[in-house]
């Protein structure tokens, strides 16, 4: 236990369809992360908050919307997904983003995993 | 470019020793980060090197040359709850410290 879950913990959706991912951590910290982790390929980051605020998109398709209502919570508002969007769904949280000085340890959730049918 | 690598699979036998390597081409350095990942769980934390030599933590130690663009890890009396994947990760920059990027893993297997 990490101190950071998320639901659901599998997720079938049709291409049409639209579902959240949700994120929580229970740790008192102020950044957030969502991760991709397809098979064989490195995690690849998709984007981060903290105090709420988004500092990072990397990119990522606009059929992927994230939210972040407070420090604890995260969501991943998914909507006309493609099957390549099949992967795990990792959520990250971490004391804040870090200074000039060392970066802080992220602590990951379990996943969702999602497929895309 | 951004490169880490890692092997993608070993296997070793239950109480000897392994070492994985992990090798990196960054635009900078900032640290290198060391993750486990058991199937179907969260990567949890194992080690943080940013200056050369090596780390011990238990059963579990970390070795960083920043000239040769090298780490490993070395895992000591190896239990089958050792089987996991590995993730290497560097941070390149100090202004954006959190910006890590990952190695594949490298999956290994514990055998009796």
């Amino acid at each position: 236990e990490t101190g950071v879950t998320q639901t659901p913990r599998h997720l079938v959706m049709g291409m049409t369809n639209k579902k959240s991912l949700k994120c929580e951590q229970h740790l008192g910290h102020n950044a957030m992360y969502w991760y991709k982790q397809s098979a064989k390929k490195p995690l690849e980051l998709m984007f981060v908050y903290n105090f709420k605020e988004q500092t990072e998109n990397n990119s990522v398709p606009s059929r992927f919307s994230p939210e972040c209502p407070n420090s604890s919570h995260l969501f991943l508002h998914l909507h006309t997904l493609q099957p390549e969007d099949s992967a795990l769904y990792l959520c990250a949280s971490s004391q804040d983003l870090g200074g000039s000085g060392r970066p802080y340890e992220q602590y990951f959730g379990p996943g969702t995993r999602l497929t895309v049918t | 470019g951004q490169n880490i690598d890692q092997p993608t699979e070993m296997t070793a036998t239950e109480g000897a020793i392994v070492q994985i390597n992990c090798t990196y081409q960054t635009s900078g350095f900032n640290g290198l980060f060391w993750y486990q990942q058991h199937a179907g769980e969260a990567p949890t934390f194992l080690s943080y090197n940013v200056l050369d030599g090596l780390e011990e933590k238990g059963r579990f130690s970390s070795f960083l040359s920043r000239s040769k663009g090298y780490s490993y890890l070395l895992l000591k009396e190896l239990q089958m709850k050792d089987s996991a994947s590995y993730l290497c990760a560097v941070s390149p920059s100090k202004d954006s410290s959190y910006k890590l990027i990952f190695g594949s893993g490298t999956r290994l297997l514990v055998r009796p």
